[in-house]
């Protein structure tokens, strides 16, 4: 079993849906919490980081950690056609990240 | 800010030869990573240097792996007797030293063939 579970989709909404994105972990050490943006063929894009539970928000972004129950999640407010990514969770107990595969979204115009 | 810089973008080799990437962190940032992304997954952590001292290895790094990173600044990954199974896009990332040192950019990686 993988340390971080994240349902690779692919996940299609429509222009200005609210897209939901979430990841599981099974390791209790972790306490640093990231969302990704990649494009194909392009590098990681880091869009939230996160240290402690609750909600986190910037702009159209929201994260949410809940250790308790070790889950994260990332909610996309008024998706755009732009916002067609994979995003990929990521956390850390100390500075090595482990990631999940990634969920892939395409918001239709 | 320039960002994290990486070169080659593609590399095409044959099995059985030797390549070589580099890495430029952004500039005030002393610590590096190297990972690996295979297609359909999330990246995996491969190595980490703090200024020039090279502090853990994954056991995904064989033998035929090794990086360096002289002067504390770029970083080199060279990847010997190459094989089907190193074709992979490696990606390197750099964080700041103190504050949110674990936010760790990104550059573009290098997309590695081997045929």
């Amino acid at each position: 079993q993988k340390e971080v579970e994240q349902d690779p989709g692919p996940l299609s909404v429509p222009e200005g849906a609210i897209v939901s994105l979430n990841c599981t972990y099974s390791n209790s050490a972790f306490q640093y919490f990231m969302w990704y943006r990649q494009y194909s063929r392009k590098g990681p894009e880091l869009l939230m980081y996160t240290y402690s539970s609750g909600n986190k928000e910037d702009g159209r972004f929201t994260a949410q950690v809940d250790k308790s129950s070790k889950y994260i999640s990332l909610f996309i407010r008024d998706s755009q056609p732009s916002d067609s990514a994979t995003y990929l969770c990521a956390m850390s107990a100390d500075y090595k990240l482990s990631f999940g595969a990634g969920t892939t979204v395409t918001v239709r115009a | 800010d320039t960002g994290v810089s990486q070169n080659p973008r593609h590399k095409i080799t044959k099995r059985g030869q030797n390549v070589t990437f580099r890495c430029d962190p952004i500039s005030e940032h002393n610590r590096l990573y190297w990972y690996r992304q295979t297609l359909g997954q999330g990246p995996e952590f491969l190595t980490y240097f703090q200024n020039e001292a090279q502090l853990e290895k994954s056991r995904l790094l064989s033998d035929r792996f090794s990086a360096e990173r002289p002067k504390g600044s770029f970083s080199t990954l060279e990847i010997q007797r190459t094989e089907q199974g190193d074709s992979a896009m490696y990606l390197c990332a750099s964080s700041r030293r103190g504050g949110a040192k674990l936010e760790q950019f990104f550059g573009p990686g290098t997309r590695l063939t081997v045929l």
